[in-house]
């Protein structure tokens, strides 16, 4: 079955610690990858995506991941964390061809300053 | 942040009561989504509509019940829930169903609480 597994379920963090949460999905084929951030009391927004390409994706505020295929992952780094990253994050993966997006079961960062 | 916008923000509602929830897009997109987001679980895909007609039931039980009367909105109609059902319902809409390559934008969701 398609999945998308999030290991760190809660993340505490000081400020301008480097961040790495993993995600891991399992998928027959070929996969479009997203993290998603929802900031307290704030909607699902988009981080960034990988479609194809560049493997190293950057997204908005600093974020980026990197697609590795052959480990099934698609982790998402930064290299200094800010209080104001603090949020839930969520991978979702789409596959080729079908259009339910399958997310994880997200993970919550906390930032201390 | 107005692409995607929902109401009521927050709902309580006893099993007996019928209600509506309502997602409106504004970004010209012709697919629609309504999702469950429950505590300690992944988001969980419900319906799926693309130029109004549904494309996807996810296999939700009929007291769920969607409408989407145009490309820009899309409505869940509920009617005799379960506490079980408390939830955030969360709205998207994407360009189209673009087999994988579309992205899909969020609404802030509608925190429903079932008594």
């Amino acid at each position: 079955a398609q999945s998308v597994s999030q290991h760190n379920h809660h993340v505490i963090l000081s400020e301008a610690a480097s961040l790495e949460l993993g995600c891991n999905y399992s998928y027959g084929g070929t996969v479009n990858l997203f993290w998603y951030v929802q900031y307290p009391g704030q909607h699902l927004q988009l981080l960034l995506k990988y479609f194809s390409g560049d493997p190293l994706v950057k997204g908005i505020k600093g974020f980026e991941a990197e697609f590795i295929k052959s480990k099934f992952s698609f982790n998402l780094r930064k290299p200094s964390v800010q209080w104001s990253d603090t949020a839930e994050y969520f991978c979702a993966a789409l596959g080729y061809n079908t259009d339910k997006l399958i997310f994880g079961t997200g993970t919550r960062l906390q930032v201390f300053p | 942040e107005t692409g995607v916008t929902q109401t009521p923000r927050h709902l309580v509602m006893g099993m007996t009561n019928k209600k509506s929830l309502k997602c409106e897009q504004h970004l010209g997109h012709n697919a629609m989504y309504w999702y469950k987001q429950s505590a300690k679980k992944p988001l969980e895909l419900m319906f799926v509509y693309n130029f109004k007609e549904q494309t996807e039931n996810n296999s939700v039980p009929s007291r769920f019940s969607p409408e989407c009367p145009n490309s820009s909105h899309l409505f869940l109609h509920l009617h005799t829930l379960q506490p079980e059902d408390s939830a955030l319902y969360l709205c998207a809409s994407s360009q189209d169903l673009g087999g994988g390559s579309e992205t899909q934008y969020f609404g802030p969701g509608t925190r429903l609480l079932v008594l």
